[in-house]
């Protein structure tokens, strides 16, 4: 069974740092990218970044391109999101996605969720 | 960026009946569009792909078609479980964008 498992966020001030993981299970991590797509109450889903299947690859939306860094490490089936510089807007519940297949931006199977607050 | 906008975005149905829920993108994604459902706190679930191929284990009841710009996803006779908010997403390139949802909600 594929798990996803979202963890590291929790309450940043505005201009602080976090960093989300999301440890993966029940299948090759390394064959497969990798996604994290946020929800807010503003702008509802969102993409935010991917990452290929051996990490070569990435690929960042507008609004966190030089803020957010995504990275992965295949020996531990798991990816990550450095969060940087963030806004309130940022505030809202981060959640990895695996691809399916060669399909990069299919978004087949989906982490709980890790709710990321902004606020002084 | 791609705009997808989904109509309406509520939706009063009783169970049994056949529901249809619009999705536009604002230029041609080919086929590139899939279908989600949210239920309350939890994560989306994948239910079509490429406009209208259904997901491993997602009931029959659940249709789609479309291409282009126009899409729709279509629930035959409605399932007490199918109460929740659905999303399209267009996957034409990696500036994937989602559709504001429509929530599915008993009448």
């Amino acid at each position: 069974e594929v798990q996803l498992v979202e963890s590291g966020g929790g309450l940043v001030q505005p201009g602080g740092s976090l960093r989300l993981s999301c440890a993966a299970s029940g299948f090759t991590f390394s064959s497969y990218a990798m996604n994290w797509v946020r929800q807010t109450p503003g702008k509802g889903l969102e993409f935010v970044s991917t990452i290929s299947d051996n990490g070569g690859n990435t690929y960042y939306a507008d609004s966190v391109k030089g803020r957010f860094t995504i990275s992965r490490d295949n020996s531990r089936s798991t990816v990550y999101l450095q969060m940087g510089s963030l806004r309130p807007e940022d505030m809202g519940v981060y959640y990895c996605a695996r691809a399916a297949g060669y399909d990069y931006w299919l978004l087949q199977y989906w982490g709980q969720g890790a709710l990321v607050t902004v606020s002084s | 960026d791609i705009q997808m906008t989904q109509s309406p975005s509520t939706l009063s149905a009783s169970v049994g009946d056949r529901v249809t829920i619009t999705c536009r993108a604002s230029q041609s994604i080919s086929s590139w569009l899939a279908w989600y459902q949210q239920k309350p706190g939890k994560a989306p679930k994948l239910l079509i792909y490429k406009a209208s191929s259904l997901d491993t284990g997602v009931p029959s009841r659940f249709s789609g078609s479309g291409s282009g710009t126009e899409f729709t996803l279509t629930i035959s006779s409605l399932q007490p479980d199918d109460f929740a908010t659905y999303y399209c997403q267009q996957y034409n390139s990696y500036l994937y964008t989602f559709g504001q949802g429509t929530k599915l909600e008993m009448k």
